[in-house]
């Protein structure tokens, strides 16, 4: 199973800033790689597919990077609604995992 | 789109239940469907995987042998049989639908609100 890790699991920031988040896979996985947002209390919402395309609708703040082993998600000025949990998932190969999760909070 | 489960509740170990989804807003006949569960507090897991037509199906290793996804076309439903379930099954499910036409993406585009199951002597 391909084991995804991310990094940190919880950051504080201030709105206006920009932030980084990362994830790695224990093997590579070219740019099969996704990131979602959740908020409490509901379904997750995808927000950047295959390492760097954004997802329609999602805004354009958000952006991804990185193939291979090593990816980020990169939120370039916080906004208040973006203070919550943000998960990575491989979708390389089953069983699909998911990151442990990055829960982004107020400084 | 949209994607509305049913089903949970409070169940004893060793028992069984049947999780159902209900989509509507896109052809459901083309998409791939996954379950995709989370236990209070804690991060998503992937549960299993049906392909557009039925016959190819994907489970992760801590459910397999024990629940069954499958799908009626005709219906526009996809469910989810729990057999001999135990503690650690307890979480929201999730149904989400794959972002690929026919071929499978085995990224989630739309997810449904959750159904919570507890098992629970």
């Amino acid at each position: 199973d391909i084991q995804m890790t991310q990094s940190p699991s919880s950051l504080s920031a201030s709105v206006g800033d920009r932030v980084t988040i990362t994830c790695r896979a224990s093997q590579t996985i070219s740019t099969y790689l996704n990131w979602y947002q959740q908020k409490p209390g509901k379904a997750p919402k995808l927000l950047i597919y295959a390492a760097s395309s954004l997802q329609s609708g999602v805004p354009s703040r958000f952006s991804g990077s990185g193939s291979g082993t090593d990816f980020t998600l990169t939120i370039s000025s916080l906004q208040p609604e973006d203070f919550t949990t943000y998960y990575c998932q491989q979708s390389y190969s089953t069983p699909l995992t998911f990151g442990g999760g990055t829960k982004v909070e107020i400084k | 789109v949209q994607l509305v489960e049913s089903g949970g509740g409070v169940v004893q170990p060793g028992r069984s239940l049947r999780l159902s989804c209900a989509a509507s807003g896109f052809t459901f006949s083309t998409f791939g469907m996954h379950w995709v569960r989370q236990a209070p507090g804690r991060g998503l897991e992937w549960v299993a995987v049906i392909s557009y037509d039925g016959p190819n199906k994907y489970y992760a290793d801590s459910v397999k042998g024990r629940f069954t996804i499958s799908r009626d076309n005709s219906e526009s439903t996809l469910d989810l049989q729990m057999n001999s379930l135990r503690p650690e099954d307890t979480a929201i499910y999730y149904c989400a639908k794959d972002f690929g036409e026919i071929t499978h993406q085995h990224l989630f585009d739309y997810w449904g609100h959750g159904t919570l199951v507890t098992v629970s002597s």
